[in-house]
C-alpha cells in the first residue's frame, strides 16, 4: 500500500525553524517528483514546494522563497521541508503528496495525513 | 501565476441531484487540471486528472470537462458521501495555483 506519513510538526515561534519530514512507502519513492502542499486554518490549500525525483529540479511559492528549503534522500525514502524564518501567516496544517510520474503528470495522487503547524509567541 | 476562481463558492443540495462545479484560470492551462475533495480533517483525494481523466476508484457519477480557461465537475447524483469541498488545481505551470473551492452542503 502506497503510504506518506509526515511529522516534525509542532508549535514555534515566530522567527524560528522546524524541519518537517515525510516518510514514505509502498512505491518506489526515488522514481517519483514530490510536494508540499499546506492549509491555513480554514482556508483552502496553498502549493509550497516541489522537488523532481533526482532533486534536479526545485520550485518554491514566492510565499515562501528564501525561507524554506525543501530536500530528499531517496535512500531513506524520505521527503523534508526545512522552514526557518517562521512567521506566523505560515501556520497550517502541511501535506506531503507524490506526483503519479509520466509526461504532463504533475497533479498529487497520493497525500500523507498532514502535520501540524503553529507559529505563536 | 496563474490565478484560479471557482463558483459557486458554496452550494446546497440534496442526495440524488446533479451538481456542476466551475473552476476557471486567468489563462490558458491547456488540460491541466486536477479536482480534488476533501473532508473536514482529512486530506484531498484526486478525483480528476487533465481535465476530464476519472482517477483510478472514484465513483463515475464525477466527471470532468473543459479546456483552456473554463472547467467543470460535475456530479450526476449526489451521494451522502459526496457532502465535501471540492478544489480545482492548474498545473500548466509552477507555481500551481489552487481555485478557492467549493463546499458541497445538505439543502
Amino acid at each position: 500500500e502506497v503510504q506518506l506519513v509526515e511529522s516534525g510538526g509542532g508549535l514555534v515561534k515566530p522567527g524560528g525553524s522546524l524541519r518537517l519530514s515525510c516518510a514514505a512507502s509502498g512505491f518506489t519513492f526515488s522514481s517519483y517528483s514530490m510536494n508540499w502542499v499546506r492549509q491555513a486554518p480554514g482556508k483552502g490549500l496553498e502549493w509550497v514546494s516541489s522537488i523532481s525525483s533526482s532533486s534536479s529540479y526545485i520550485y518554491y511559492a514566492d510565499s515562501v522563497k528564501g525561507r524554506f528549503t525543501i530536500s530528499r534522500d531517496n535512500a531513506k525514502n524520505s521527503l523534508y521541508l526545512q522552514m526557518n524564518s517562521l512567521r506566523a501567516e505560515d501556520t497550517a496544517v502541511y501535506y506531503c503528496a507524490t506526483e503519479p510520474g509520466g509526461s504532463g503528470s504533475y497533479y498529487m495522487d497520493v497525500w500523507g495525513q498532514g502535520t501540524t503547524v503553529t507559529v505563536s509567541s | 501565476d496563474i490565478q484560479m476562481t471557482q463558483s459557486p463558492s458554496t452550494l446546497s443540495a440534496s442526495v440524488g441531484d446533479r451538481v456542476t462545479i466551475t473552476c476557471r484560470a486567468s489563462q490558458s492551462i491547456s488540460s491541466w487540471l486536477a479536482w480534488y475533495q476533501q473532508k473536514p480533517g482529512k486530506a484531498p483525494k484526486l478525483l480528476i486528472y487533465k481535465a476530464s481523466s476519472l482517477e483510478s476508484g472514484v465513483p463515475s457519477r464525477f466527471s470532468g470537462s473543459g479546456s483552456g480557461t473554463e472547467f467543470t465537475l460535475t456530479i450526476s447524483s449526489l451521494q451522502p458521501d459526496d457532502f465535501a469541498t471540492y478544489y480545482c488545481q492548474q498545473y500548466n505551470t509552477y507555481p500551481f495555483t489552487f481555485g478557492p473551492g467549493t463546499k458541497v452542503d445538505i439543502k
